[in-house]
């Protein structure tokens, strides 16, 4: 069964600290790798995306990959309290999300 | 506004009723999906469309239909409704490129509730 695990959370930062996200997925021949945000009783959307090993930064966003050790991640630096909401972490081309890192930052 | 839009956003339904649910997605890609979340609010694809042909079947039951009249749209019929299809069901698209699936962009979702 290929899986996408993240821990479900309630992850807690005070704000202004860095906020760290991780996934793991089982299923080596992932290729793309996708973080979507999404407020409660929203839709998901996009904040980053990453295809190759490293770090891939966008403003306060930084997302890792590490395909050895099949694992994902998004840095949050500089949390805002609008930045509270759940992480999805998705794997392509067999589409599967995770279930999702509840991340509340703390005003 | 260029999005994915669905309709209706809420539908309330008995048991054993038959229902559809709208999607259309004005940015031009070539790829569409549906997807439903559950309480739980795990997210799980169901069927993919691209360019009008099915690409991805996941394991649903054979209740549910989708329908892609053209590749701006793609409609989902569920026949015989059961109160474990209550959730919501998200529809989304993207631009397919190289075999692989880019982001996709999903739509405002369409709350289901089967009393």
């Amino acid at each position: 069964q290929k899986e996408v695990e993240q821990n479900s959370g309630p992850l807690s930062v005070p704000e202004g600290a860095i906020a760290s996200l991780n996934c793991t997925y089982s299923d080596r021949g992932s290729q793309s790798f996708f973080w979507y945000r999404q407020y409660s009783g929203k839709s998901p959307e996009l904040i980053m995306f990453i295809y190759s090993n490293g770090d891939k930064e966008d403003g306060r966003f930084t997302a890792q990959l590490n395909k050895a050790s099949q694992y994902v991640s998004l840095l949050i630096r500089d949390s805002q309290p609008s930045d509270s909401a759940t992480y999805l972490c998705a794997v392509t081309p067999k589409i599967i999300f995770g279930k999702g890192t509840r991340l509340h930052i703390l005003p | 506004d260029t999005a994915v839009s669905q309709t209706p956003k809420y539908l309330v339904t008995q048991m054993g009723n038959d229902k559809s649910i709208k999607c259309e997605q004005n940015l031009g890609h070539d790829t569409m999906y549906w997807y439903k979340q559950d309480s739980k609010k795990f997210l799980k694809i169901m069927f993919s469309y691209n360019n009008k042909e099915l690409i991805i079947n996941e394991t649903v039951p054979n209740r549910f239909s989708p329908k892609s009249p053209d590749k701006a749209h793609l409609n989902l019929h569920i026949n015989s409704l059961e109160l474990g299809d209550s959730a919501v069901y998200f529809c989304a698209s993207s631009q397919a490129y190289r075999g692989q699936y880019n982001e996709q962009f999903f739509g405002p979702g369409t709350r289901l509730t089967v009393l």
